[in-house]
């Protein structure tokens, strides 16, 4: 079936360092990639999404590649800052229609702390 | 617009008890699904719907009951709650299969 692996975390950085979360699928077909964030007590959000290959979602200052010959979606920025302290989930879903309408599958999410 | 709202926030429910997580969207979205998140395990899909009246299972459905008889809500409904259903629950709603959006989630815990 279809999966998502996520770096282990947690992943913790000092202000303005580069960062980068690695993240790789497994999927039959050609799945769309999403980012959420989740900042603490709160539900996930919509980060940035890539719907084929080539494609790079930008949101924020984060930046993810749709790479189909690695098939990586890593999740990179270049100055971090206190306030994107949360956890990042990388997700795919299979295309439209039939049985797989709508469905996220998701990685085990990534913990990142940014100290100032 | 209220978006994804879940009720209740908390819940400590004993072994045995029956209880329903509400679910309610205000953006006429015919997609909404229920997702549990366990530490290490990223988010699981329970049960999913793609319109009014119907449903269908996700990788974890079992212990859990779903029903949509309107567009705006989508209830879930633990049957006989078990320690093993301690999580946070999240709903969330899309009117492309890709677009979601989250509600804040429902933390239970089952003793």
């Amino acid at each position: 079936g279809d999966s998502v692996t996520q770096m282990e975390g947690p992943v913790t950085l000092s202000e303005e360092a580069f960062l980068t979360i690695n993240c790789t699928y497994t999927a039959t077909g050609y799945p769309s990639l999403f980012w959420y964030v989740q900042y603490p007590g709160e539900g996930l959000q919509l980060l940035l999404k890539a719907t084929k290959a080539d494609d790079k979602g930008s949101n924020k200052g984060f930046e993810a590649t749709y790479r189909k010959e690695t098939t990586s979606f890593h999740l990179e920025k270049g100055s971090v800052q206190v306030s994107d302290s949360a956890v990042y989930f990388c997700a795919l879903r299979m295309g439209a229609g039939g049985t797989s309408y709508g469905k996220l599958t998701f990685g085990q999410g990534t913990i990142l702390t940014v100290h100032p | 617009n209220a978006g994804v709202t879940q009720t209740p926030k908390f819940q400590v429910l004993k072994t045995g008890q029956s209880m329903t997580l509400q679910c309610a969207q205000d953006m006429n979205h015919e997609y909404m699904s229920w997702y549990r998140q366990d530490p290490g395990m990223g988010l699981r899909l329970i049960h999913y719907s793609v319109g009014a009246g119907i449903t269908d299972q996700g990788e974890v459905p079992n212990g859990y009951n779903v029903s949509r008889s309107t567009t705006e809500d989508f209830p879930l409904r633990l049957l006989s709650a078990a320690p093993s259903q301690t999580s946070v629950y999240f709903c969330a709603s899309g009117l492309a299969a890709y677009e979601q959006y989250f509600g804040p989630g429902t933390r239970l815990t089952v003793t």
